[in-house]
């Protein structure tokens, strides 16, 4: 079964740095995009953008240019999420998510918790 | 761009049916048949629960629906039961490449 399982929880202080990973399994991983988005506590859903596994190309959304970067290997079917210089504003859960096309995202990680602060 | 606007929540009574409307323009709701609906329960990942403004992945009740009319979508929940009790958000392909969500609706089964 399609399965997609994110690295733990993180605290960090600001300015430091954080690579999430999302391993997947059960489809073929470079027929699929892959996804990323962003839930601040007690907020909704925002969507940072994609990387379209086949070529590794990311597209970011506005608002998350400069320090994000989105990576994939697909030696190893995974997908990573890096957010440099982080900033108290950038504590959230961070979800991965499979979308075949712009249609829909169809299959979500469990989401990764990153916490920033001094 | 901006969010696509939900209502921040709704209720319902088992058994009654709810509408959860998301409002977007011509360059995203409006513009192409790509709106999609999530149902996330607290502390889980988002479930897809529509696509395509009215289609239903596998495993999905028929209990959930989707339309659409000129900008605005619309998500139905028919014959609540309790556990539709979640957060529910809709998202759409916008002009540029690009996925908006709504900012979501707390649907209470009261």
């Amino acid at each position: 079964q399609v399965q997609l399982v994110q690295s733990g929880s993180y605290l960090k202080k600001p300015g430091a740095s954080v690579r999430i990973s999302c391993k997947t399994s059960g489809f073929n991983f470079t027929t699929y995009s892959m996804n990323w988005v962003r839930q601040a506590p007690g907020q909704g859903l925002e969507w940072m953008g994609w990387i379209y596994t086949r070529t590794g190309n990311p597209t970011y959304a506005q608002g998350f240019t400069g320090r994000f970067v989105f990576s994939s290997d697909t030696a190893v079917s995974t997908t990573y999420l890096e957010i440099n210089n982080l900033e108290a504003a950038d504590t959230a859960v961070y979800y991965c998510a499979r979308s075949p096309s712009w249609r829909m995202l169809d299959s979500w990680g469990q989401g990764s918790l990153v916490t920033v602060s001094s | 761009q901006s969010a696509l606007t939900q209502p921040a929540s709704v209720s319902g009574s088992p058994g009654q049916s709810i509408t959860i409307s998301c409002s977007g323009t011509s360059s995203d709701v409006g513009g192409y048949n790509f709106v999609s609906w999530y149902q996330q329960h607290p502390g889980k990942a988002p479930k897809l629960i529509i696509y395509d403004v009215s289609s239903r992945p596998s495993g999905v009740s028929d209990r959930f629906s989707g339309s659409k009319s000129g900008n605005t979508a619309s998500l139905t929940i028919s014959g609540l039961q309790t556990d539709d009790e979640a957060d529910y958000y809709c998202n759409s392909y916008a002009r540029g490449n690009t996925l908006l969500f709504g900012g979501g609706t707390k649907l209470t089964v009261l």
